[in-house]
């Protein structure tokens, strides 16, 4: 079994770039694919970047997922922010079932 | 477009079985292409994955509880359920019923809050 670990808040300011990692606490960030999930406050996770860096249609480019095998990591990059992008994030791979990252709350200020 | 509805009682008693519906529309919950799982986030936290059902009758569990939890599926319904025994106030939360390839989850229903208080 592992864990996947974020930061529990970042922020940033409209118009910059940020990225959230994800550190998988044991086995290779490789061996599963990572999700990456947004929450609104009040509202259902929906999906931004499936199978390490694919989008969904209908969401924007600004959105990138990768991984980065030195760190063992996972990270969702969100450029050119809008206000619209403040929410809950959670990351997320698999071990049998899936699991979940604690979540990181982004704040556009 | 696959659309999910969570459905049930929203206050259960301590010790007593939660039960939710999920029923589905677009999609045939045994087309063979997909894993339909429930997921729970409480007020405040994160999320966490229950468990989830294949069209084969497959079903697998999320270990921290599965003693306590049963997934099943009424096809003629295009529904699956879940069942969580001897709930305490822990398993109050918003329960998420979602489908998803093999290792993730990528369509979700809206959420319905579940209570457990005497």
């Amino acid at each position: 079994n592992f864990m996947l670990t974020q930061p529990h808040s970042v922020s940033e300011s409209p118009g910059k770039t940020v990225i959230i990692s994800c550190t998988r606490s044991s086995g290779s960030i490789t061996s599963n694919y990572v999700q990456w999930y947004q929450q609104r406050p009040g509202s259902a996770p929906t999906t931004v970047i499936y199978e390490d860096n694919h989008r969904p249609s209908g969401v924007p480019d600004r959105f990138s997922g990768s991984i980065d095998s030195s760190s063992n990591s996972a990270s969702l990059t969100i450029s050119g922010l809008k206000t619209e992008d403040e929410a809950d994030y959670y990351c997320q791979s698999y071990d049998g079932g899936l699991v979940f990252g604690g979540g990181t709350k982004l704040t556009v200020l | 477009q696959v659309q999910l509805q969570e459905s049930g009682p929203g206050l259960v008693k301590p010790s007593q079985t939660l039960s939710l519906t999920c029923t589905v529309s677009g999609d045939s919950i045994i087309s063979g292409s997909f894993y339909w799982s429930w997921i729970r986030q409480p007020a405040g936290k994160g999320l966490e994955w229950l468990g989830r059902f294949y069209s084969s009758g497959y079903t697998n569990y999320n270990p921290s509880l599965m003693s306590r939890v049963t997934i099943s599926s009424d096809t003629s319904k295009n529904q699956f359920s879940l069942r969580l025994n001897y709930v305490t106030a822990a398993d109050s939360a918003v329960y998420y019923c979602a489908r998803g390839a093999l290792e993730m989850a990528t369509v979700w229903g809206r959420g319905t809050q579940v209570t457990v208080s005497s």
